[in-house]
């Protein structure tokens, strides 16, 4: 079935640095990418959701100069957290709807970030 | 008051019991739903998913919405230690592959 391989799986960094987190479609072409961030006990909150070769839409609420999301191609997108700090540690996931169109969405497993 | 509501639970159930995992809605134009399992430290997995009003089903697992009632049901029949994680619902007005709303999860754990 759909594969999407999401990298790294666990990460820690420091305050003020920027973690880049990837998320690949491995067997489908991916025309859009949902990027979601899971807080301990709670639910996947929507933060942005990208199109192919355009600027991703951020939900309300979501800094988008602070997520930086690339989706250069039909195969990754990317996700950046930049200035990092204590309160973006969350479990961070990515989803992509392929082909046939409203196929489900596949998830990748998730980054764990830790920002020290 | 959340779009979805679903019990956090955890559910302790004895090997072999029926499961019964729900969630309600307030948003009357979701019309797709989704229930997803999701393992520790793990990305949420599609177990099924449903249009509109009625029942599906898929091995021992068994979906069913209620859009009069904005509530939707997963069955389990003969749980199994292995169907120990958290049970998310997912829903969305405009199909299964687009922006999706989910419920916080309800961690099941089967016992021997």
């Amino acid at each position: 079935g759909a594969v999407v391989s999401q990298h790294p799986s666990r990460v820690i960094c420091k305050s003020g640095t920027s973690v880049k987190i990837e998320c690949r479609s491995l067997d489908f072409q991916a025309t859009t990418m949902f990027w979601y961030r899971q807080f301990p006990k709670q639910s996947l909150m929507l933060m942005a959701t990208s199109n192919e070769g355009s600027k991703a839409t951020y939900e309300q609420g979501v800094e988008k100069d602070k997520f930086l999301i690339n989706h250069a191609s039909l195969t990754l997108s990317t996700l950046t957290v930049t200035s990092a700090h204590p309160e973006d540690s969350s479990f961070y996931i990515c989803s992509a709807s392929g082909t046939p169109e409203n196929s489900p969405l596949h998830f990748g497993n998730g980054t764990r970030l830790t920002v020290t | 008051q959340k779009e979805v509501e679903q019990d956090p639970g955890p559910l302790s159930v004895p090997e072999g019991a029926i499961v019964s995992l729900n969630c309600t809605y307030s948003n009357s134009a979701f019309q797709y739903f989704m229930w997803y399992r999701q393992y520790s430290r793990k990305g949420p997995e599609l177990l099924m998913y449903t249009y509109s009003s009625g029942n599906k089903e898929d091995g021992r697992f068994t979906a069913q919405v209620d859009k009069s009632s904005k509530y939707i049901s997963l069955f389990i029949r003969d749980s199994q230690p292995s169907d120990s994680a958290t049970y998310l619902c997912a829903m969305s007005p405009a199909g299964t592959a687009s922006k999706l709303t989910f419920g916080t999860g309800t961690r099941l754990q089967v016992t021997l």
